[in-house]
């Protein structure tokens, strides 16, 4: 019932873009992304409830493909700032999380 | 300060006791959501409460118990505690009972059973 996600780590350098995906088994009806930075508790980035929906702000964008039951999250011209472990969250009730994929942006 | 707050932030334990875990949601959220996170590992799901509620379970042990009362704070309760049950537990709440608006997650209870 836990989401997949891939890469398990990306190593970016400032300026950078990266992908992360995340794949369910089961039927999504929405997804969420959070980020952990280390020590620290998630915080909530964004949610996509419709299948095809995209949503973004800064340079943090999502898609949520429903019929592949998959969701992407893009980060276009990393900073340092966005070094952290982003899960992605998925399910109907209760949430489910991946694994995490660590992040890291290097000058 | 995300408005989710949880106490104790630290708790040193020896195996075989038992501790409650505090969590006060976020002013106007009724949903409370408990996770379980070990070192560099990810968030697994214990139990959510709605309103006073049990909504779903999660991968929560016999061992462990939760309620959640009526001014809406919720206590995660872990008994007969192992070397294993150390680990990051975090509390989360969202103004629903369906995963259509986001969580705010409080920032831990780490638990250190010795």
């Amino acid at each position: 019932q836990q989401p997949v996600q891939s890469p398990q780590a990306v190593i970016l350098r400032e300026g950078e873009d990266a992908v992360i995906n995340c794949s369910s088994s089961k039927a999504l009806y929405s997804v969420h992304w959070y980020r952990q930075k280390h020590g620290e508790a998630p915080v909530f980035l964004m949610i996509l409830l419709k299948g095809g929906e995209q949503k973004g702000h800064d340079k943090i964008s999502a898609s949520f493909n429903e019929k592949k039951q998959q969701s992407s999250l893009y980060l276009t011209a990393s900073q340092l700032s966005y070094s952290g472990t982003y899960f992605c969250g998925t399910n109907n009730n209760d949430m489910r999380f991946g694994a995490g994929t660590r992040l890291t942006v290097k000058p | 300060d995300s408005g989710v707050t949880q106490t104790p932030k630290h708790l040193i334990t020896a195996t075989g006791q038992r501790v409650t875990l505090r969590c006060s949601p976020r002013s106007g959220d009724l949903s409370v959501y408990w996770y379980q996170q070990s070192l560099d590992q990810g968030l697994q799901f214990l139990i959510q409460y709605y309103n006073g509620e049990e909504r779903a379970k999660g991968n929560i042990l016999e061992r462990f118990s939760a309620q959640q009362f009526p001014d809406l704070h919720s206590e995660l309760n872990l008994s007969s505690l192992e070397l294993g049950d150390s680990a990051l537990y975090f509390c989360a709440s969202s103004v629903s009972d369906r995963t259509n608006y986001g969580y705010t997650f409080g920032s831990g209870t780490r638990l250190t059973v010795v």
